[in-house]
């Protein structure tokens, strides 16, 4: 167990619709990452946020947005969902002054978009 | 951009054999690498890491180098285990440029008893 926990483990939806993933970095984290996991494209970094403020993007979709909240616990928006929007979405999350970025996976919550 | 390229799978391998992974990576100064294992249905967990050249990251009997000449950083394993089974990610950190991990392909390794 990883100490990072993502909401809900699996989410179906339609296309058109929007939802939203949220996830709990580790205890004392103040990173909060994103990352995209489907056959075609593999493991994608989508957004890093650190202590509420973004601080990078990946290959995010302008219908995909995140934030994080002063809990430190973060949610990702993804709207107008098409068919190649399913994929398993990971959340990690790092210790403010982690050595070389050690990232904490949590267990990624399944899209389906049918 | 930086890039991650490892061997395609998936890698079939009887119990007790000799393991090889093979990773290189194309990337802009000295970034820090890793090998993480991801088991079915589960998210992905540190296997090992590596974050200066010749350095070698090692757990549970698991090895890799950093080979900054030949831009590789190549996972063994002596004698594989039924549990091994699971798909291996090479991936890159590049320093100062926002921490954000950049992976390979994945490989997956079977392991027959």
């Amino acid at each position: 167990d990883s100490g990072v926990t993502q909401t809900p483990k699996h989410l179906i939806t339609a296309t058109g619709q929007r939802v939203t993933l949220r996830c709990s970095p580790r205890s004392g984290d103040l990173s909060v990452y994103w990352y995209q996991q489907s056959l075609d494209q593999g493991l994608q970094f989508l957004i890093h946020y650190y202590n509420g403020e973004e601080r990078a993007k990946g290959n995010i979709l302008e219908r995909f947005s995140a934030q994080q909240f002063p809990d430190l616990h973060s949610e990702l928006n993804l709207s107008s969902l098409e068919l190649g929007d399913s994929a398993l979405y990971f959340c990690a999350s790092s210790a403010r002054d982690a050595l070389h970025n050690e990232q904490f996976f949590g267990p990624g919550t399944r899209l389906t978009v049918l | 951009g930086d890039s991650v390229t490892q061997m395609e799978g998936p890698v079939t391998l009887s119990e007790e054999a000799f393991l090889t992974i093979n990773c290189t990576y194309t990337a802009t100064g000295y970034p820090s690498l890793f090998w993480y294992v991801q088991y079915p249905g589960e998210g992905l967990q540190l296997l090992l890491k590596a974050t200066k050249a010749d350095d070698k990251g090692s757990n549970k009997g698991f090895e890799a180098t950093y080979r900054k000449e030949t831009t590789s950083f190549h996972l063994e394993k002596g004698s594989v285990q039924v549990s091994d089974s699971a798909v291996y990610f090479c991936a890159l950190s590049p320093h100062n440029a926002g921490n954000m991990l950049t992976f390979g392909g994945g490989t997956r390794l079977m392991v027959k008893p």
